[in-house]
């Protein structure tokens, strides 16, 4: 079974700051596939980022960059430059390797972004 | 940009009546999945279609939760009779579910409350 935990409930930033955002996970699955998404306010849910366990290079997209330690089973965000618009609750999720395999999701980690 | 598209946003009801959810996917997407919100959580997968199939609905309340895909493209969920612990937001996704990178898009979701 897939387990993903994140132990921020809350977190806040500055805008124009940094932020990481932590979330570790098990899985005894040799193959998955790692993802951060997004949830604004009373807006649908958006993919950010996602991570091939099978690759070493971190991934990255534009402002949003991640921290994959295999080993520790660990899978951090980091926002770089922080804006307004990135308040939201973010969903650290993992799925097995397959296209049609269901996400298993954290408990979320609300993002404040400070002016 | 196409989108995943629910009705209704809100639905109150009071306990022991019957609710039904509709999801209209992103045309061409195979795989449906229902996921249910708690407040203050993660989705969690309640069922899984693949085309008018399910795949998984192991985490469906059988007894009074049933789902539905007909014709392999729009998707209802209902539950009969709806009980306080109900109240959740319930979200459809799509996807192709062809590749193990598969991004799942999600639609706004239906905030349930029971009364």
């Amino acid at each position: 079974a897939q387990t993903v935990t994140q132990s921020q409930p809350e977190m806040s930033v500055q805008e124009a700051e940094t932020v990481t955002l932590s979330c570790t996970y098990d899985t005894s699955e040799s193959d998955y596939y790692l993802f951060w998404y997004k949830q604004p306010p009373s807006r649908q849910m958006i993919l950010v980022i996602r991570q091939e366990a099978y690759k070493q290079q971190n991934a990255t997209e534009n402002r949003f960059s991640v921290n994959f330690q295999k080993a520790a089973k660990s899978f951090s965000l980091k926002i770089s430059d922080s804006q307004l618009g990135d308040a939201a609750m973010y969903f650290c999720a993992s799925k097995k390797e397959g296209g049609s395999e269901k996400l298993v999701f954290g408990k979320g980690t609300k993002l404040t972004v400070n002016p | 940009e196409a989108e995943v598209a629910q009705s209704p946003r809100y639905k109150i009801t009071e306990k022991s009546q019957a609710v039904a959810f509709w999801c209209d996917p992103i045309s061409g997407h195979a795989t449906l999945y229902w996921y249910r919100q708690i407040l203050g959580q993660g989705p969690e997968l309640l069922v899984q279609f693949q085309d008018e199939s399910v795949v998984d609905d192991s985490q469906l309340p059988k007894d009074r939760f049933s789902a539905e895909r007909l014709k392999g493209v729009d998707s209802t969920l209902k539950i009969q009779p709806a009980e306080l612990g109900d109240s959740a937001m319930y979200l459809c996704a799509s996807g192709t579910g062809t590749l193990n990178t598969d991004t799942q898009y999600f639609g706004p979701g239906t905030r349930l409350t029971v009364l």
